[in-house]
Order: C-alpha cells, then sequence, then structure tokens
C-alpha cells in the first residue's frame, strides 16, 4: 500500500516570490511520481510526472519537482510565482509493478497556493 | 480531441433517493475510476474497474456500486443517498497497463444529498 503526505494544506505567497509545495510519501513497492493542479470549479490537470532516470523534472507552467528517494519526498518548486497560479495542488503516487490494485492513483490531501498580489 | 466527461455537474438529492452520476470517456481507456473529494481528505478512491465487466471496491466504497458494460462508461451509482455523500464527485480514466502516464480527469460532479 502506498500514502501521501502534503505537509501544508495551505501556502500563502507574493506574487514573484519562489514556492516549495512539500510531498513526502511511503510505499513498499517502486513508485511513479506526479503533481497535479485543480483550478476553481476544475478537475485535476496533469502538472509534471516522475517516472525514471533525472531525479529533476520539468512541468508546466515553469513548475519542476525533485524526486529524492532516501527522503521519499518529491518537492513541487516553482522560483517565481503568478497569480494565475493560485489553485489547489495534488501530489500522487502510482505503483511501478503490475497486480492487484497497481493502476491506481494514491493522493495526498492537497496544498492550496494562494499567490498575493 | 479524446476526453472524458462527467455528468450532471451539479445536482442535489434528497436523502434515501437512489442516483446515478454519468462518466464517458474517449480515449479508450482500459482503466477508469470514481473518487470523491472532501476539505481535509483530498481524493479518495471509491471504485474502478481495469475492463469490461470488471470492477473493485477502493477505499470508501460503502454505499456506492459502479459497472462496466463497455470501455467508455463507467456510472457511478448511490444506492440510498445520504447527507455524508455530499461531496465532489471526479472520474478518470487511464491506459491499460502501468500507470506511466497518470490518469485524466473529468471536470467533477457536485453532490449535495438534503
Amino acid at each position: 500500500a502506498q500514502s501521501v503526505t502534503q505537509l501544508d494544506s495551505q501556502v500563502p505567497v507574493f506574487e514573484e516570490a519562489p514556492v516549495e509545495l512539500r510531498c513526502n510519501y511511503s510505499s513498499s513497492v517502486s513508485v511513479y511520481l506526479f503533481w497535479y493542479v485543480q483550478y476553481p470549479n476544475q478537475g485535476l490537470q496533469l502538472l509534471l510526472k516522475y517516472l525514471s532516470g533525472s531525479t529533476l523534472v520539468k512541468g508546466i507552467n515553469g513548475f519542476e519537482a525533485e524526486f529524492n528517494k532516501s527522503q521519499t519526498s518529491f518537492h513541487l518548486r516553482k522560483p517565481s510565482v503568478h497569480i494565475s497560479d493560485t489553485a489547489e495542488y495534488f501530489c500522487a503516487v502510482a505503483p511501478k509493478e503490475s497486480g492487484a490494485g497497481s493502476y491506481q492513483l494514491t493522493f495526498g490531501k492537497g496544498t492550496k497556493l494562494s499567490v498575493i498580489p | 480531441d479524446a476526453e472524458i466527461t462527467q455528468s450532471p455537474r451539479h445536482k442535489i438529492t434528497e436523502t434515501g433517493r437512489q442516483v446515478t452520476l454519468a462518466c464517458h470517456q474517449t480515449w479508450n481507456h482500459n482503466n477508469m475510476f470514481w473518487y470523491r473529494q472532501d476539505l481535509g481528505h483530498g481524493l479518495r478512491l471509491i471504485h474502478y474497474s481495469y475492463g469490461v465487466q470488471d470492477t473493485n471496491k477502493g477505499e470508501v466504497s460503502d454505499g456506492y456500486s459502479v459497472s462496466r458494460s463497455n470501455t467508455e462508461d463507467l456510472p457511478l451509482t448511490l444506492e440510498s443517498a445520504a447527507s455524508s455523500q455530499t461531496s465532489v464527485y471526479f472520474c478518470a480514466s487511464s491506459e491499460k497497463g502501468l500507470n506511466r502516464k497518470g490518469a485524466f480527469f473529468g471536470q467533477g460532479t457536485r453532490l449535495t444529498v438534503v
């Protein structure tokens, strides 16, 4: 089984400031890692993913995330945020191996990013 | 373009009524999922299906059922709606096999049980 912890439920940040949204996971098997973004009254949209290889992955809208296997973390960063980045962000994992339940995404509880003008 | 659509987008129903939420995808994906989203809980898996005639219970399946008679649709039925089932429901789909691409989500259905 997998679990995902997003340590911050809300993160306020001023426009053009950097931001880091934290994600830690627990799993007995190797996992793929994802960040999704949810804008108000919309569904979830894939921001970026880590499958293998380079631990720094880049996504849409200038976001990037770094996979740290020893710390079981996958923190999301952006060097300069915009008002339009105001949204809720979800970290998720899915097992790499096949088997019962292996295609499911397990989500964290989400972090609401509020960008202050 | 391929897409995944949910209907209705909003619904108000009374306690005890049966309610069905529709989910239709044109990705031709084998895997389909239903999640509910509640404040403080994030997204929790209700039911999922890996193909036609296959259905499985998720973390919070009590009071819900699904059926998969074709690849495109996975309707979610609340057998007897309860106030605790007031929530936003999301349908998602993903390709057959290991989940390298993640899942694609619908726009959600906001259900209120009064």
